[in-house]
């Protein structure tokens, strides 16, 4: 049982990298999400997709580009990393049922120096 | 817009003793759904317990309960019996009901077991 999978876990950029974070879930699961966790700041959305082929802006989504490449995968991108960027990164995934909790990945440790 | 606010950023508690961890959030909704999330050292989010909010009453899981005010939009979690293992971060979060809906987290309060 895989569940949410994330990829790396840890990544350290120097300013201006680029780099995608990927995830995929078997859960079969339409609604995806990807959150950053910032100390002192709780867990803040980034983008989500409510099924294959939509995407939408969460509370931080500057800097950041989704690519939700089918069911199953919802990749963040980082085109020009800066130090803001220094964070923890989550994807989570959530099934329709009315009620239903979500699921998250173990989380990408990034730095940007 | 709803958000979800957590005051005690941290807490402590001797082993076998019970702790209540608060929070409040604010929303306008009717239909909504409360969670408790974990979050120990190794980073995993892991749901701890969740409230409906139609339900009048509280949801408990083993020695995790919660105590649900609707009116004052406070959610607070207790848990009885703490043991080492429960030494870590928890999120109190809120989701709008319907399909898409994403969780809003609070700031978490960082909760510390002593033997």
């Amino acid at each position: 049982n895989a569940g949410v999978t994330q990829t790396p876990k840890f990544q350290v950029l120097k300013t201006g990298q680029s780099m995608t974070l990927q995830c995929a879930q078997d859960m079969n699961h339409n609604s995806m999400y990807w959150y950053r966790q910032d100390p002192g700041m709780g867990l803040r959305l980034i983008y989500y997709s409510a099924s294959e082929g939509t995407t939408d802006k969460g509370e931080v989504p500057n800097g950041y580009n989704v690519s939700r490449l089918n069911k199953r995968e919802f990749s963040l991108r980082l085109e020009s990393a800066a130090p803001s960027q220094t964070s923890v990164y989550f994807c989570a995934s959530r099934g329709d049922r009315v009620g239903t909790e979500a699921f998250f990945g173990q989380g990408t440790r990034l730095t940007v120096v | 817009a709803q958000t979800v606010t957590q005051s005690q950023p941290e807490m402590s508690v001797q082993e076998a003793e019970t702790v209540t961890l608060s929070c409040t959030y604010d929303t306008s909704e009717s239909d909504y759904y409360l969670f408790w999330y974990k979050q120990p050292p190794s980073r995993q989010m892991i749901l701890v317990i969740r409230q409906e909010a139609y339900k009048q009453q509280n949801a408990t899981e083993n020695r995790f309960s919660v105590n649900f005010q609707k009116a004052a939009k406070s959610f607070s979690l207790k848990i009885s019996d703490s043991q080492l293992g429960d030494a870590a971060m928890y999120f109190c979060a809120y989701r709008r009901g319907g399909a898409t809906n994403k969780l809003i987290f609070g700031t978490g309060t960082l909760l510390a077991v002593q033997p």
